[in-house]
């Protein structure tokens, strides 16, 4: 059973602190690791992609992958109100684009 | 340059309708992917599709549930006797071959 695991949240941090978002997956062979967010009611829009150990920079925003664990993260810095979102992780097994989600991380940034 | 487009956003269906949901993909893009989103979980991968062809049905329920992406227009996922078990939204999303895939904004769909 290939599954992704996140916790579902809420969690909780103040204005300006660093969020970080947690994801474990089943399937040894993943090759390609997304992070989505979603906005309640909206559709789940690309913030980060990650295909190689280690972390990846964008902005505010840094995924992190660790293959050998199969753990992948995600650092949200200097957080914002508007950041608070739920937070899908989306692994790809490998060949097509056949996305398995997890449930999500709610993430609530109060001022 | 359009996004991934859907239509209807909303549909309402009484049970035992059917439902035809719209997908355009981006320019480009000749993939596409059907999700379907329950309450409060996450999304379920359904249907990948090229065009003119069925790659991967493996999360489309066995009955009712059908997709197809014609030559020429939109991907339709279409649903036949919808119960209220169906109620949910459903997102399309595109790419271009195996890269990142982009998503459309969804249809909610209510049976009443």
């Amino acid at each position: 059973q290939k599954e992704v695991e996140q916790n579902s949240g809420p969690l909780s941090v103040p204005e300006g602190a660093i969020a970080s978002l947690n994801c474990t997956y089943s399937d040894r062979v993943s090759q390609s690791f997304f992070w989505y967010r979603q906005y309640s009611g909206k559709s789940p829009e690309l913030i980060m992609s990650i295909y190689s150990n280690g972390d990846k920079e964008d902005g505010r925003f840094t995924a992190q992958l660790n293959k050998a664990s199969q753990y992948v993260s995600l650092l949200i810095r200097d957080s914002q109100p508007s950041d608070s979102a739920t937070y899908l992780c989306a692994v790809n097994p490998g060949g097509y684009n056949k996305l398995i989600f997890g449930a999500g991380t709610r993430l609530a940034v109060h001022p | 340059n359009a996004g991934v487009m859907q239509n209807p956003r909303h549909l309402v269906r009484r049970r035992g309708q059917e439902a035809r949901l719209r997908c355009s993909p981006m320019k480009g893009h000749s993939h596409v992917y059907w999700y379907r989103q329950l309450p409060e979980e996450g999304l379920k991968f359904m249907v990948y599709l090229q065009k003119e062809n069925i790659i991967d049905e493996s999360g489309m329920p066995k009955e009712r549930f059908s997709a197809e992406f014609p030559k020429e227009g939109p991907s339709i996922l279409r649903i036949q006797q919808v119960v209220r078990g169906d109620s949910a939204a459903y997102f399309c999303a595109s790419s271009p071959e195996n890269t990142e895939a982009f998503f459309g904004q969804g249809t909610r769909l209510t049976v009443v």
